[in-house]
């Protein structure tokens, strides 16, 4: 059974860090693309970006909202996906879902929630 | 950026009326539309991938179609699991953009 566990979310001053996780199961972990995605309350879905497996270089594509800002990285002997938040915004806050795949995001986490306030 | 805008915004609907949910890209996407439902509180779940592609374990009753700019999303029958909003999203190319949703609540 596939799982997707994300962690690290809670309540952070603006400009201050945040590194989310998401652990990944029930699939091999290094064949796929992770993408992270989130949603602000009561607001609509926002795509934030992705890292390509191993087999395709792992590189990375981010949305101009948090490019420079945002860091999508991974750890295949782990399987775990990360996201690390520099500069963070009060436009950031939400809730933060990682998802399997680059694009048809077959299988999400619960998500994390993520609060940027002073 | 694709733009992606979808109507209604919102439809009132009783058991067992047939749905139609359209969504429009800003530019051609080439047939790479999913779709997803969402229930408060609870992540999205994949319902359509590839503009008419039933996602495992979703029931037939629900349906895509589309090319181009424009798409849909078809409940034949709908069900009382089915009030939720619905949610489209392009991935042609990046940024991969979602629709601002529909909602579908009980008539």
């Amino acid at each position: 059974e596939v799982q997707l566990v994300e962690s690290g979310g809670g309540l952070v001053k603006p400009g201050r860090s945040l590194r989310l996780s998401c652990t990944a199961s029930g699939f091999t972990f290094s064949d796929f693309a992770m993408s992270w995605l989130r949603q602000a309350p009561g607001k609509g879905l926002e795509w934030v970006g992705f890292i390509r497996g191993k087999r395709y270089g792992g590189t990375t594509e981010y949305a101009a909202s948090v490019k420079g800002r945002f860091t999508i990285s991974r750890d295949d002997s782990k399987s775990i996906a990360y996201l690390q938040m520099n500069s963070l915004r009060t436009e950031d806050t939400a809730v933060y879902y990682c998802t399997r795949a680059q694009a048809r995001h077959d299988f999400w986490g619960q998500g994390t929630l993520v609060t940027v306030s002073s | 950026d694709t733009q992606m805008t979808q109507s209604p915004s919102s439809l009132s609907a009783s058991v067992g009326d047939r749905v139609t949910i359209t969504c429009r890209a800003s530019q051609t996407i080439s047939g790479f539309l999913n779709w997803f439902q969402q229930k408060p509180g609870k992540p999205p779940k994949l319902l359509i991938y590839a503009t008419s592609n039933l996602e495992s374990g979703v029931p037939s009753r629900f349906s895509g179609s589309g090319s181009g700019t424009d798409f849909t999303l078809t409940i034949s029958s709908l069900q009382p699991e089915d009030f939720a909003t619905y949610y489209c999203q392009q991935s042609y190319s990046t940024p991969f953009t979602f629709g601002p949703g529909t909602k579908v609540d009980i008539k």
